[in-house]
This record gives structure tokens, C-alpha cells and sequence, in this order.
């Protein structure tokens, strides 16, 4: 089946620094694909519907300028979490579908990324 | 912002028991999926069903939908522990193209 490959699975970093991270669909071309975040204990909140070759297109309330999206191509897209600070510590998990037909079938996500800014 | 709202929000039961999950939503919908999500792990789809379907089979899953209540069941028969994960419904509106709104989830303990 479809699988979507996201790395790393946990980080640790330090207040003001940056990290990325990655969303690979393995076996299909992901055109679009999207990234969340969950706060423990809680269901996941869209942060932005990233589109291959284009501007991803952000939630509202979610920082465009910190929370950095690249789809560069048709299999990777990237999150870039910049000047990191505790608050946004979570956990990130994207997901692609491989059917153009999105509407009739389910998603496949990563395994998330548990981001710790200390 | 969710538009889901899941109940119970947890829900502990003995093997061989069924667990039943509901999810009420608010707006006018494509599809409705039931998503499952072990502690720290990505989520997995389970079932899918569309608008206009009311209900859906898989395995030990059976899925209702009723769109006139803006509602869904979710049950598992024959519970097993490793059924214990996080259970969330997940919307796509009409007016959203193909994005996910997330219920905020039922968390299922199964005790062997």
C-alpha cells in the first residue's frame, strides 16, 4: 500500500534554532499534502495544504513566516519550523493521498515528527 | 478549527466486548473517515463513507452515517487489546475540496 515516510521521527533543539522536516511519499506522487500538528491529548489541527510547485496555502492563525513549506517535487515536501521556541514544541504529522480522487478515498499519513524545543 | 465533536472521549472495555464511538459533525459533508491512531504514531485510515451511504462494513468495523442528524458511529466487535489507540472521525466539507476536519478523538482501552 501507499506509505509516507517522515523523518526525523523525534528532535530536540534549542530555543531559536531551526529544523526541518520531511515528508516523502514512497510509492506514489503526492501533487498535494498536508501538515498538522497535535498538542497531547488532542486531535490534529491543519497548519497548511502544501501544493508541489507552488505557495502553500496556510490555516488561519498559523505563521506563514515561521513555519516554512517547500514541495519541490512531486515526493518530498518539507516543513521548516524557524526560531523554535518551547511553545512550539509538538507533534507534527503530514499526509498525502495517492488517489487523485481525494474526495472518495482515505489518507495515508507519516508517522509524525515529536518536536521538544528546550 | 474542529468541527468534530466525538463521544465518548474515553472509553475503557474488557476483550471480546464491542466499544461503540459516535462523531458529530456540523456541516454539510462529502465523506466521513474513521481514522485510528496508536500512542505517538501517525494515524492509520480505517473506513471511509460517503454522503450518501448510510452504512459500511470492514472486518470487526461497521460504520453508520446519518447526514440529517450530522452524526456517525464507529463500532468494533469482538474487541481485542491491541485494539487500544485513539479513534477520530474526520470530515470532508463540501465547501473545503478535498481537506480533513478531525473530531477530537475517543481514546479506547482495551483490558486483555
Amino acid at each position: 500500500g501507499a506509505v509516507v515516510s517522515q523523518h526525523p521521527s523525534r528532535v530536540i533543539c534549542k530555543s531559536g534554532t531551526s529544523v526541518k522536516i520531511e515528508c516523502r511519499s514512497l510509492d506514489f506522487q503526492a501533487t498535494t499534502m498536508f501538515w498538522y500538528r497535535q498538542f497531547p491529548k488532542q486531535s490534529l489541527m491543519l497548519m497548511a495544504t502544501s501544493n508541489e510547485g507552488s505557495k502553500a496555502t496556510y490555516e488561519q492563525g498559523v505563521e506563514k513566516d515561521k513555519f516554512l513549506i517547500n514541495h519541490a517535487s512531486l515526493t518530498l515536501s518539507t516543513l521548516t519550523v524557524t526560531s523554535a521556541h518551547p511553545e512550539d514544541s509538538s507533534f507534527y504529522i503530514c499526509s498525502a493521498s495517492p488517489f487523485r480522487d481525494r474526495l472518495h478515498y482515505g489518507y495515508t499519513f507519516g508517522s509524525g515528527t515529536r518536536l521538544t524545543v528546550v | 478549527s474542529q468541527q468534530g465533536e466525538e463521544d465518548p472521549q474515553a472509553l475503557s472495555i474488557q476483550e471480546g466486548e464491542n466499544a461503540t464511538m459516535n462523531c458529530s459533525y456540523k456541516t454539510s459533508i462529502n465523506n466521513l473517515q474513521w481514522y485510528r491512531q496508536n500512542s505517538g504514531r501517525g494515524l492509520v485510515h480505517l473506513i471511509l463513507i460517503r454522503s450518501n451511504e448510510r452504512e459500511k462494513h470492514s472486518g470487526r468495523l461497521r460504520v453508520t452515517l446519518d447526514t440529517s442528524k450530522k452524526s456517525s458511529s464507529l463500532l468494533i466487535t469482538a474487541s481485542r487489546a491491541a485494539d487500544t489507540a485513539s479513534y477520530f472521525c474526520a470530515t470532508v466539507p463540501e465547501t473545503s475540496g478535498s481537506r480533513l476536519t478531525f473530531g477530537e478523538g475517543t481514546q479506547l482501552t482495551v483490558n486483555p
